[in-house]
């Protein structure tokens, strides 16, 4: 079955400090993934996706994530955390077509002055 | 284009009352999802539409719900006797097959049974 794993419910790091979230994603064939983020009250914004090719996606506020088919995984980087990035993360997968998306549980970023 | 919006944002009902919310999806967009959020958790896919088509709903989408697109435009999701286990986010997004597999999500309906 298909599955999205965020292992770290909540992440605390420091403005300017580097940030990595985690995601590991079960799945039976290429995936398609993506990368959300959410602010309080608010829906979703895709920061990022990778459909195929480079496994190295840039997105939008300066997050990046790696695809790493021998790992399951897809985790997202950022090089210096902004105070405004707080919010909660969901890593996501999707099949064939973008037919429908399953959402891991998410990660909250708290950043700290 | 002003994205996908969602009508009400926030609804507060007794339990045993119906709701309906609604669901503007991009235009041109044919592809329209519900999802289902609660506190702590991740969107949980509830029903998606192609077109007017429904096409598939989840396990998770018993009885008491219902969708609809009727013109392959808008949507409403109505929930027919609400409990407490229904509160939660509803969120609708949607989807052109030309532009990629990326979901465009709106804001959300936020209910509160109480």
């Amino acid at each position: 079955a298909q599955s999205v794993t965020q292992p770290d419910i909540h992440i605390t790091v420091s403005e300017g400090a580097s940030l990595e979230l985690r995601c590991n994603y079960s799945y039976g064939a290429t995936p398609y993934l993506f990368w959300y983020v959410q602010s309080p009250g608010q829906g979703l914004q895709l920061l990022l996706k990778y459909f195929s090719g480079d496994t190295l996606v840039q997105g939008i506020k300066g997050f990046e994530a790696e695809f790493k088919r021998s790992q399951s995984s897809f985790n997202l980087r950022k090089p210096s955390v902004h105070w405004s990035d707080a919010a909660e993360y969901f890593c996501a997968v999707g099949n064939t077509g973008g037919f429908k998306t399953i959402f891991g549980a998410g990660t909250r970023l708290f950043v700290k002055a | 284009d002003t994205g996908v919006s969602q009508d009400p944002r926030h609804k507060i009902t007794k339990r045993g009352q119906n709701v309906t919310f609604r669901c503007d999806p991009i235009s041109e967009h044919n592809r329209l999802y519900w999802y289902r959020q609660t506190l702590g958790q991740g969107p949980e896919f509830l029903t998606y539409f192609q077109n007017e088509a429904q096409l598939e709903k989840s396990r998770l989408l018993s009885d008491r719900f219902s969708a609809e697109r009727p013109k392959g435009s808008f949507s409403t999701l109505e929930i027919q006797r609400t409990e407490q286990g229904d509160s939660a986010m509803y969120l609708c997004a949607s989807r052109n097959p030309k532009e990629g597999a990326e979901q465009y999500f709106g804001p959300g309906t936020r209910l509160t049974v109480t």
